[in-house]
């Protein structure tokens, strides 16, 4: 299994500000993946973060808005730039880990923001 | 990565087994079925994994046809504490790889 917290768990922000989200792991991965949430919506994948390397974007975001940091193997950062109302989602961190026929991708509680 | 497609939603009562069918036409040799679970303000948690034929847990079944291009989520005796967001998500486990989610599939149990 894998232990996953971010930090903060929620926070309220103003239009034009930047937040970064904490994510820590309890043992090493090499890959952490963060996902966004919308209201009432799925999850969607925002960028692939490679300790050593910089994060793989997905189609729609992009470095300049969701900076995102991989300083070591058990910790990431994702920053939400230059807020505005529709960046208000949940943000997830993840990682998998496992065997094929085991592997599991496991969850952070996610960080629920709200921009006014 | 196979596309899937499941029911918006769903409606059962306390006590009641409920089945969640999700179709994946495309679905790849290598690729494994995997339903993750989502309560309100919470992160997705795994509930089951197969590749084939049936696979049971303590909370759930995994039913696979031969062909692979569906499978069903049985969840036995479901109970108030099931509402959730049911996710049916197909592909390779790969270390690397990020799970895409679909819509899913919203149950929820009334008494």
């Amino acid at each position: 299994s894998a232990v996953i917290s971010q930090k903060p768990s929620r926070d309220i922000c103003q239009r034009g500000t930047s937040l970064t989200i904490q994510c820590q792991v309890d043992s090493q991965v090499t890959m952490m993946f963060w996902y966004r949430q919308q209201p009432g919506q799925s999850l969607t994948l925002i960028a692939t973060a490679n300790q050593g390397s910089e994060a793989t974007y997905e189609s729609g975001f992009v470095i300049d808005k969701f900076p995102i940091s991989r300083p070591n193997l058990t910790f990431s950062t994702l920053t939400v730039s230059n807020m505005s109302p529709e960046d208000s989602s949940i943000y997830l961190c993840s990682v998998r880990r496992g065997r094929p026929g085991t592997d599991t991708q496991y969850f952070g509680p996610g960080t629920r923001l709200t921009v006014l | 990565l196979a596309k899937t497609t499941q029911p918006i939603s769903m409606d059962s009562y306390e006590g009641q087994e409920v089945n969640i069918t999700c179709s994946h036409n495309n679905i790849a040799t290598n690729d494994y079925i995997t339903w993750y679970q989502q309560f309100p303000s919470q992160g997705p948690r795994f509930i089951i994994q197969g590749y084939k034929t049936k696979v049971t847990n303590e909370v759930a079944s995994l039913f696979i046809p031969a062909d692979r291009k569906s499978s069903t989520l049985s969840l036995p005796r479901v109970s108030l504490s099931d509402t959730a967001v049911y996710y049916c998500l197909v592909g390779a486990n790969q270390a690397g790889t990020a799970l895409i989610f679909g819509k899913g599939t919203t149950l929820s149990v009334s008494s």
